[in-house]
């Protein structure tokens, strides 16, 4: 069973707008982590947030964490054609963090 | 820093064979972990070592895949007898230590025929 489950499944959009996913849990964890995954090719790690965290940046991305409602959400400010690629929230829980990916939201940007 | 290096980078066996794959970590990171990626899906995780020992392996099928980790350094992940179904990208992954982030290869694309 999926514990992350990223929302939508697929986005396009224009290069220049903002992209938003999200991503619902159902137990406690003990961080979350969004990745990027090019075609063909392995997953690239971006942000790691951990329960006790709210909010994270790192360049033009800014991640959230609503422990209470059990989601997260990634945004992608500015968008270019490079961040077309499949996006993925993975929890860990327990106390041997076991990481638990979801199925992704595919990302378009048209030039 | 050297990547996590997995080869090979194809494989294309008929059903019944056996297969192995082989994955190299960064130096030094204790975490270690297999996963199969199935086309269109979130990876699976199949087993995670920390250093050379198994911390979780409960949705490995050990009917027919086994792994282990050398000297907790290098790790081997087999598949015998191959099935339609484990068709997949396997992909290995490590980290410094649990609750880090974690790097991956590039994967084994995996077709069973």
């Amino acid at each position: 069973s999926q514990q992350g489950e990223e929302d939508p499944q697929a986005l396009s959009i224009q290069e220049g707008e903002n992209a938003t996913m999200n991503c619902s849990y159902k137990t406690s964890i003990n961080n979350l982590q969004w990745y990027r995954q090019n075609s063909g090719r392995g997953l690239v790690h971006l942000i790691l947030i951990r329960s006790n965290e709210r909010e994270k940046h790192s360049g033009r991305l800014r991640v959230t964490l609503d422990t209470s409602k059990k989601s997260s959400s990634l945004l992608i400010t500015a968008s270019r054609a490079a961040d077309t690629a499949s996006y993925f929230c993975a929890t860990e829980t327990g106390g041997s963090y076991i990481p638990t990916f979801g199925r992704g939201t595919s990302l378009i940007v048209h030039p | 820093e050297a990547g996590v290096a997995q080869s090979p980078r194809y494989k294309i066996i008929e059903k019944r064979q056996s297969v192995a794959f082989w994955c190299n970590p960064i130096s030094g990171h204790a975490t270690l972990y297999w996963y199969q990626q199935i086309l269109g899906q979130g990876p699976k995780l199949l087993i995670q070592f920390q250093n050379n020992g198994v911390v979780d392996d409960s949705q490995l099928p050990k009917d027919r895949f086994s792994a282990e980790r050398l000297k907790g350094v290098d790790s081997t992940l087999k598949i015998q007898p191959a099935k339609l179904e484990d068709s997949a990208v396997y992909l290995c992954a490590s980290s410094l230590n649990r609750n880090q982030p974690q790097h991956f290869g590039d994967g084994t694309r995996l077709s069973i025929l």
